[in-house]
């Protein structure tokens, strides 16, 4: 079955840091990547998504993620965070020909000014 | 990307009985489906709602305790019936504006608690 790997649940950083989130699937054929984020109170809202072309895909608020098929990998990754990027991150599939999203079980990142 | 409403935004109800889910979306789309948030975990899709014909339903949810409705191409409604606390979690309303692998927008999510 296919599935997807978030392997931070809670991470806690300070303004400026450099954040790298991880994320896994399990599937061998096309795949479509995305990255979801949940601010506090708010509803879910798509930060940057991979269907094809240049594996560095680049997002919104200065996120951008990097796929690497020979690692079933789509990690996440920003330079220097801020405490408004202080939400839950979700990392989903689709797999070509489905209209089915799988998720991660999501990362919870806290910013400390 | 579509504009998403659901309501009710949040709801407490009793056991046994059952509460329906209205999703509303500002443009004709395609495609909506329907997914749980159970408390502390990820997202899982419950079904994808077809207009004019019954939901594709996921392994592990059936038509008699999530039924689904789609009127048209902006509309749609998730019953959960004969609730229990397992049921209490935070039900989203998503959208997809293209293909079938083309990116899903989310409603704000309906979180219900039942006693």
């Amino acid at each position: 079955a296919q599935s997807v790997s978030q392997h931070n649940h809670h991470v806690i950083l300070s303004e400026a840091a450099s954040l790298e989130l991880g994320c896994n699937y399990s599937y061998g054929g096309t795949v479509n990547l995305f990255w979801y984020v949940q601010y506090p109170g708010q509803h879910l809202q798509l930060l940057l998504k991979y269907f094809s072309g240049d594996p560095l895909v680049k997002g919104i608020k200065g996120f951008e993620a990097e796929f690497i098929k020979s690692k079933f990998s789509f990690n996440l990754r920003k330079p220097s965070v801020q405490w408004s990027d202080t939400a839950e991150y979700f990392c989903a599939v689709c797999s070509g020909g489905y209209n089915k999203l799988i998720f991660g079980a999501g990362t919870r990142l806290a910013v400390h000014p | 990307s579509a504009v998403i409403s659901q309501k009710p935004s949040r709801d407490i109800c009793q056991r046994g009985t059952s509460l329906t889910i209205q999703c509303q979306v500002d443009s004709q789309v395609t495609m909506m489906f329907w997914y749980r948030q159970q408390p502390g975990q990820s997202l899982t899709l419950i079904a994808t709602a077809n207009q004019g014909s019954e939901a594709t339903y996921e392994s592990g949810f059936v038509i008699d305790k999530f039924p689904i409705s789609r009127p048209n191409l902006t509309f749609s409604t998730l019953t959960v019936s004969n609730m229990s606390p397992e049921d209490s979690s935070i039900y989203l309303c998503s959208v997809g504006l293209g293909q079938a692998t083309d990116t899903q927008y989310f409603g704000p999510g309906t979180r219900l608690t039942v006693l």
